[in-house]
C-alpha cells in the first residue's frame, strides 16, 4: 500500500514535444505529492507539488494532473527543451507529521535537439 | 543561505571495513531523512528523523546500519562491515514542515 508506481521507465521527446510521465499511489492517506527532478551527480530537487484538493497546478512549461478518484497523477512537460534531459520522480507523503516521503522508482527523460 | 551539506563526497574503502557519511541539514529543519541510490535507480529509504520523537528506522536494510542525529542537528549514518552492495550514493534531506524536502547531493561510496 505505500507503493507509488511510475511510468513510462524511460522516455524519449524532441525538442519542442510533450513529456508526460504517470504515476498512481494505493494509500489514500497520502495528501501531497510532489515532483522531484534530478540531474546526474546531483541530488534531486522539487520541480513542484500538489494537494488533492486541486485537480491540476501548472507553473511554467510544467504542470501536474490529478485525479484523486483514479489514484494517479502526471506530470506535463510543454514545449520540452534539451535542459529537461533528468531524471524524474513522483512522490507521496503524508500530511504532517507523518510518515516518510514514498517515491516513485523514476523515470529518465531524453529531450533531443 | 547554505543547503544540505554532505561529507565526505566520495568515499572508496576496503569490503569488511566501517564507513562513517555525515549531513549537515538546513538550518532550523526540524526533519532529517536518509535515502540510498544505488546507480540509475530509484530512491530508497533508510531512516527519518523528526524533532526528538524516536527515529523511523523502518527502512535500514540491515543491522550493519545505523544512523544518529545529535542536537537536532547533524545526522551520521554508519555502516559497519561494508559489503560491495552497500555501493551506491547515500542521499540526506531535511524538511522544515515535512511537505518540501530538500535534498543534498550525496556521499558516493564505493567498496571494493
Amino acid at each position: 500500500q505505500q507503493q507509488v508506481k511510475q511510468s513510462p521507465q524511460s522516455l524519449i521527446v524532441q525538442k519542442g514535444g510533450i513529456s508526460i510521465i504517470n504515476c498512481a499511489y494505493e494509500n489514500t492517506a497520502f495528501d501531497y505529492f510532489p515532483w522531484y527532478q534530478q540531474f546526474p551527480g546531483k541530488g534531486p530537487a522539487l520541480l513542484i507539488a500538489i494537494r488533492p484538493d486541486v485537480s491540476e497546478k501548472k507553473e511554467g512549461r510544467f504542470t501536474i494532473s490529478f485525479n484523486k478518484s483514479a489514484k494517479q497523477f502526471s506530470l506535463h512537460i510543454m514545449d520540452s527543451q534539451p535542459g529537461d534531459s533528468a531524471t524524474y520522480f513522483c512522490a507521496a507523503s503524508h500530511t504532517w507529521p507523518g510518515q516518510n516521503f514514498v517515491f516513485g522508482p523514476g523515470t529518465r527523460l531524453s529531450v533531443l535537439p | 543561505g547554505a543547503g544540505v551539506s554532505q561529507s565526505p563526497s566520495n568515499k572508496v574503502t576496503e569490503k569488511g571495513k566501517d564507513v562513517e557519511l555525515r549531513c549537515d541539514p538546513i538550518s532550523g529543519h526540524t526533519a532529517l531523512y536518509w535515502y540510498r541510490q544505488s546507480l540509475g535507480q530509484g530512491l530508497e529509504f533508510l531512516i527519518y528523523f523528526q524533532g526528538n520523537s524516536a527515529p523511523d528506522k523502518s527502512g535500514l536494510p540491515s543491522d550493519r546500519f545505523s544512523a544518529e542525529r545529535t542536537g537536532g542537528s547533524v545526522s551520521t549514518l554508519t555502516i559497519q562491515r561494508t559489503q560491495q552492495e552497500d555501493s551506491a550514493v547515500y542521499l540526506c534531506a531535511s524538511s522544515p514542515d515535512g511537505n518540501t524536502i530538500y535534498f543534498g547531493e550525496g556521499s558516493w561510496l564505493t567498496v571494493v
